[in-house]
């Protein structure tokens, strides 16, 4: 167990809607990383927050957004849903802001099936 | 930009065999290299990393790779594998002489250890 959590393990809902995936990071840990993996494009780095502050972009989509709150938690809200966006989702902390030596540990994931 | 390949898709051994599972990477400036290991419906766990120093690195569960420069390669190995490591394994790399902390991820290579 990694100490990263994830909610919900599951999630299935239609096209046109909008999903929120929670992460709450390791103890002590101030970076948040989100990632999609997919059987077409293989783990993809979406966001990275650190301490409240956006620090890092990937491939994410204009509809998808993140936000990391005071506690450190942070949601990844995916909105507009389609067929493509069915993934696996994962978030992943670090004690740092990422750089260097900082290793990210990864939460179980989030199951997202759009229909 | 930084990009990893794991050029097998799958990788068959016997049980108490030797196993290698290949990574080669491309960085600009100095590589720091990860590998992570995922079993199936778990996240992404932790196996070890080099950052700097010996070419040998040792991780968990009897796990160990090799950083090689001038073949831009970081080969996970283990001396005798066993059943229960049967799973995806991914290499990763963070460029270190790149202020980005974005971390690239090979397309895995599923192991599959026969009794």
């Amino acid at each position: 167990d990694s100490g990263v959590t994830q909610t919900p393990k599951h999630l299935i809902t239609a096209t046109g809607q909008r999903v929120t995936l929670r992460c709450s990071p390791r103890s002590g840990d101030l970076s948040v990383y989100w990632y999609q993996q997919s059987l077409d494009q293989g783990l993809q780095f979406l966001i990275q927050y650190y301490n409240g502050e956006e620090r890092a972009k990937g491939n994410i989509l204009e509809r998808f957004s993140a936000q990391q709150f005071p506690d450190l938690h942070s949601e990844l809200n995916l909105s507009s849903l389609e067929l493509g966006d069915s993934a696996l989702y994962f978030c992943a902390s670090s004690v740092g802001g990422g750089g260097g030596t900082d290793t990210q540990y990864f939460g179980p994931g989030t199951r997202l099936t759009v229909l | 930009a930084q990009s990893v390949a794991q050029p097998e898709d799958q990788v068959n051994v016997a049980e108490g065999n030797p196993l290698t599972v290949k990574c080669t990477y491309s960085v600009s400036g100095n590589p720091y290299l990860f590998w992570y290991v995922q079993y199936p419906n778990r996240g992404l766990q932790f196996l070890l990393k080099y950052i700097t120093g010996d070419n040998l690195v040792k991780g968990s569960y009897g796990f160990e790779a090799e950083f090689n420069k001038s073949q831009t390669s970081f080969h996970l190995k283990k001396p005798s594998a066993l059943v229960s490591d049967s799973a995806l394994y991914f290499c990763a790399v963070r460029d270190g002489g790149n202020a980005g902390n974005m971390l690239t991820f090979g397309g895995g290579t599923r192991l599959m250890v026969k009794p």
